[in-house]
């Protein structure tokens, strides 16, 4: 158990709809990286959002959005869903500083039908 | 910009048998670290090490080692004695820091790893 939890674990929706997706960080850390896993792209770093404001972007679409709350927790929101949104999505959260690893979630499978 | 090329989709080992899997990357970041993780059958990320570009050793965590080759640019992940357990899929992985190493990790497509019995 790497100690960062995710909910829910499996979402199944439409195409059009809106969902979001949320975790919790490990105890401390100020740091959170949403990533998505998808059988064409691989693994794609979405955002990265340290003690609530957004430090990076990656491959995140215009669709997507995150935000970081003041207690820490992160959520990942995606609308206007399409087939291809269909994938793993995973959180992970760092130590502060640098060099430290980054500890993943459980992740997320959304299936858009 | 980064990029990690993981040149074995599969590969299939008899238990006990130690295990290479490769991993080439390049950047143009002078300072950088490199990682591994097991993706296991159910799904979730599972860290296994860490190598620095500027350590002066090799980065070793009980069975797995990894093999660092600066100049080559590789990072190769060996498991000594290899258990059925170890059948998954690896990733390699890296991150730069210049500017604070803000940035997400970028992975190599992975290798699957099946332990023959």
């Amino acid at each position: 158990d790497s100690g960062v939890t995710q909910t829910p674990k499996h979402l199944i929706t439409a195409t059009g709809q809106r969902v979001t997706l949320r975790c919790s960080p490990r105890s401390g850390d100020l740091s959170v990286y949403w990533y998505q896993q998808s059988l064409d792209q691989g693994l794609q770093f979405l955002i990265h959002y340290y003690n609530g404001e957004e430090r990076a972007k990656g491959n995140i679409l215009e669709r997507f959005s995150a935000q970081q709350f003041p207690d820490l927790h992160s959520e990942l929101n995606l609308s206007s869903l399409e087939l291809g949104d269909s994938a793993l999505y995973f959180c992970a959260s760092k130590a502060q500083g640098a060099y430290n690893e980054q500890f993943f979630g459980p992740g997320t499978r959304l299936t858009v039908l | 910009a980064q990029k990690i090329t993981q040149t074995q989709p599969g590969m299939f080992v008899q238990e006990k048998e130690a295990v290479t899997l490769d991993c080439t990357y390049d950047t143009s970041d002078p300072s950088y670290g490199l990682f591994w993780y097991k993706q296991p059958s159910s799904g979730e990320m599972i860290f296994l090490i860490y190598q620095g570009s500027y350590d002066q050793q090799n980065a070793t965590e009980g069975r797995y080692s990894l093999n660092f080759q600066k100049a080559r640019k590789s990072a190769n992940l060996v498991i000594s004695a290899s258990q059925l357990g170890d059948s998954a899929m690896y990733f390699c992985a890296m991150r730069g820091y210049s500017g604070g190493g803000a940035d997400g990790l970028t992975f190599g497509k992975g290798t699957h790893l099946i332990i023959q019995p």
